[in-house]
C-alpha cells in the first residue's frame, strides 16, 4: 500500500463548478499537509498549506485535513480555466521529508 | 521564494548514453534536492546534495547511477549515466524556503527522453 493515495484522474469540469480534489494516506504521523499545482511543462508550485486537522481558506481554494480519516480535500470554487494543472498532495511528518501523491489532471474548460 | 535554473529544459538521449542536467538557484541554500517525476508515479526524491559533502540517496538510487555535484551554494548537477528507456522521466531540483514548514520550491524541469 502506497503512504500517499491520489486519484489521477483526469477530471473535466465545466467553468464556475467547485472541484473536489482528495487523498488519502496511511502514516498516522504525517502533520503537514501541502496542495502543490503544477502547469503544464512546470515545476510544481505551493498553493495551500495546512499544519494537523482542520480547514484552511485562501480565496477560492480551501484545504481541509481530517486526521481521523486520514484525508485531506482542496476545494476549488468558481472554477476558471486557468486552473486547468495538476494538482499534488505531499505531506510529511516533523523534519521529515516530503511524500507526494501521484497527483490528480484537471481540466476546466469554458 | 527562490527561483530556480534547469538545462537543458528538454533532451533526447541515446540509450547507454550520460546527460548532466545543471540546477542554478538565485540565492545561497544550504540543501538542495533532486526529484523524478515519471509519468502516472509519485514524484520522487532521488538525493539531498549538501555543500562540501557527499550527496545522501534515497532507498532505490545510487550514486553511480545518478551522480551528483554541489560545487557551491547556488549550483548542483544530477547525471543520469547509462540511460536507458526507464530514465526516461522529468528532474527535478528543488530546494527549501517560503513560511511553511517544509515548503519547496522548484525548477521547471528536465524532461528526458530516452530511446
Amino acid at each position: 500500500q502506497k503512504e500517499v493515495e491520489q486519484d489521477p484522474g483526469p477530471l473535466s469540469v465545466p467553468e464556475g463548478a467547485i472541484v473536489s480534489l482528495n487523498c488519502t494516506y496511511s502514516n498516522s504521523a504525517f502533520q503537514y499537509f501541502m496542495w502543490y499545482r503544477q502547469y503544464s511543462r512546470k515545476g510544481p508550485e505551493l498553493l495551500m498549506y495546512t499544519y494537523s486537522s482542520g480547514n484552511k481558506e485562501d480565496g477560492r481554494f480551501t484545504a481541509q485535513v481530517d486526521k481521523s480519516s486520514k484525508y485531506i480535500s482542496l476545494f476549488i470554487r468558481d472554477s476558471q480555466p486557468s486552473d486547468s494543472a495538476t494538482y499534488l498532495c505531499a505531506m510529511s511528518a516533523l523534519t521529515d521529508k516530503l511524500i507526494f501523491g501521484t497527483g490528480t489532471r484537471l481540466q476546466v474548460f469554458p | 521564494s527562490a527561483v530556480i535554473s534547469q538545462k537543458p529544459s528538454r533532451d533526447i538521449c541515446q540509450r547507454g548514453t550520460s546527460l548532466t542536467i545543471q540546477c542554478q538557484v538565485d540565492s545561497q541554500v544550504t540543501m538542495m534536492f533532486w526529484y523524478r517525476q515519471q509519468p502516472g508515479q509519485s514524484l520522487t526524491l532521488i538525493a539531498t546534495a549538501n555543500q562540501g559533502s557527499e550527496a545522501t540517496y534515497e532507498s532505490g538510487f545510487v550514486i553511480d547511477k545518478f551522480p551528483i555535484s554541489r560545487p557551491n551554494l547556488t549550483f548542483s548537477t544530477l547525471t543520469v549515466s547509462n540511460m536507458s528507456p526507464e530514465d526516461s522521466s522529468i528532474y527535478l531540483c528543488s530546494v527549501e524556503g517560503g513560511q511553511a514548514n517544509g515548503e519547496l520550491f522548484f525548477g521547471e524541469g528536465s524532461r528526458l527522453t530516452v530511446l
